[in-house]
């Protein structure tokens, strides 16, 4: 149990094309749903947190009209990357908390690997 | 100052050896914490959570040392399997649920 999924989990794009990124958790309800990215050799960076039914809340830095978040479901959350740029090129990885769950119960998707030419 | 600061590696070691990665945390507050394990081009998995009394699941110990706001853990009998990028994990904020990952150490356990 405690299955999250990602699609797609690869893709390379255009500069300033828009890329949609969805995370979704298979067989259990997360009203809150993180999105990190990871650049090489770095760490994960939380760059939003997404609620359903609300708006999201972004990390200091992360440019909320860039990297759009919807949560319309207690199973789905997706990340839009407009206008993408080379720089934007990572890999993105979501987390979901299920209801009822602990802080330690924060799943990850195996996440997206963004190339942007 | 970063909210979690690990030693980086990387630490090759061999089979069998005992390996211990260290990290340390700025907010004073923070309630929970964790150590993930990351392989390549994979997404983190739970290893472990962090108790103030220290704990152990097998052949890995974690322990906290608030005072100093330190986290470490331990690895014996080393394993080739164990080979991956180990990442300290701290929830700051109470009341949150949000994580702050460290950058990782890289263990490489050489046959």
């Amino acid at each position: 149990g405690a299955v999250v999924s990602q699609h797609p989990s690869w893709v390379i794009c255009k500069s300033g094309t828009s890329v949609k990124i969805e995370c979704r958790s298979l067989d259990f309800q997360a009203t809150t749903m993180f999105w990190y990215r990871q650049f090489p050799k770095q760490s994960l960076m939380l760059m939003a947190t997404s609620n359903e039914g609300s708006k999201a809340t972004y990390e200091q830095g992360v440019e909320k009209d860039k990297f759009l978040i919807n949560h319309a479901s207690l199973t789905l959350s997706t990340l839009t990357v407009t206008s993408a740029h080379p720089e934007d090129s990572s890999f993105y990885i979501c987390s979901a908390n299920p209801i009822g769950g602990g802080y330690n119960e924060q799943f990850f998707g195996p996440g997206t690997r963004l190339t942007v030419l | 100052r970063k909210e979690v600061e690990q030693d980086p590696g990387p630490f090759n070691v061999p089979e069998g050896a005992t390996v211990a990665f260290n990290c340390t945390y700025s907010n004073s507050a923070s309630q929970s914490f964790f150590w993930y394990r990351q392989d390549c081009r994979k997404e983190p998995k739970l290893l472990m959570s962090v108790y103030s009394s220290g704990n152990e699941d097998g052949r890995f110990t974690a322990q906290l040392n608030r005072a100093s706001q330190y986290i470490s853990l331990l690895i014996r009998d080393s394993k080739l399997s164990d080979s991956a990028t180990y990442l300290c994990v701290v929830n700051p904020t109470t009341g949150a649920n949000n994580l702050f990952f460290g950058t990782g150490t890289r263990l490489t356990v050489i046959p």
